[in-house]
């Protein structure tokens, strides 16, 4: 079975700009989580979709912002980048958390963003 | 807010000792408590879980041990491999609308020298 699968891996942009990252999950996962890790901050939950609503938030500003698709693959956009979004992005999915034995995410290998 | 914390942010060991990574939690209220490894240039793989009605789980080569009392969490690997090293996070979940949001501890590098 295909791990998730997070494109671009590295991308350059200046600040202002906004940014698109794309997720595909693992066939059958409906549940996507987005999460930033930075060496000051750690990871830190940015939100959570799942059949494509999104069910929590973390505490991001309305900068960021993601969606769900039908098909479970998910996109996260950040507007008016900022040079404290340079980040790694992870993507992670689940069966669904909310069940007692969907614990277990599965993390993509990340989309390094750099801001200039 | 609350948050996860630990102790070591480095753990060196050799080849075949037993590891031991710590971590504190403030949020008595979180409902499973997760270790992921992540290596360089991947992203966090699951290790294994405990609920919080728990206080001991093994799985292969690694033992997780919670005490609720003091709030602290640990990590056991037996017999540490070089293919061990690797950061290692703490992660507490406590339900919120329908789903478990995760708090993740800041990271342990640990590194097995052969």
């Amino acid at each position: 079975k295909a791990g998730v699968t997070q494109t671009p891996r590295y991308l350059i942009k200046t600040r202002g700009q906004q940014v698109t990252l794309s997720c595909s999950p693992i066939s059958g996962h409906r549940s996507v989580s987005w999460y930033q890790q930075t060496p000051g901050q750690g990871l830190q939950f940015l939100f959570e979709y799942f059949s494509e609503t999104q069910r929590n938030k973390g505490n991001f500003p309305g900068r960021f912002s993601g969606r769900q698709f039908s098909n479970s693959r998910s996109e996260m956009n950040v507007s008016t980048l900022e040079l404290g979004d340079s980040a790694l992005y992870l993507c992670a999915s689940s069966a669904d958390p909310g069940l007692a034995g969907g614990h277990e995410q599965f993390f993509g290998p990340g989309t390094r963003l750099t801001v200039l | 807010g609350e948050s996860v914390g630990l102790h070591l942010p480095t753990l060196s060991v050799q080849e075949g000792d037993n590891s031991i990574i710590n971590c504190a939690y403030s949020n008595s209220a979180s409902d499973y408590f997760i270790w992921y490894k992540q290596e360089s240039g991947k992203g966090p793989q699951f290790i294994i879980d405990i609920r919080s009605n728990m206080d001991k789980r093994q799985g292969q080569r690694v033992t997780v041990l919670l005490n609720k009392t003091v709030k602290h969490l640990s990590l056991q690997i037996a017999a540490t491999q070089p293919g061990d090293s690797a950061v290692y996070f703490c992660a507490e979940k406590i339900r919120r609308g329908g789903s478990y949001i995760p708090t993740f501890g800041r990271g342990t590098s640990l590194i097995v020298h052969p």
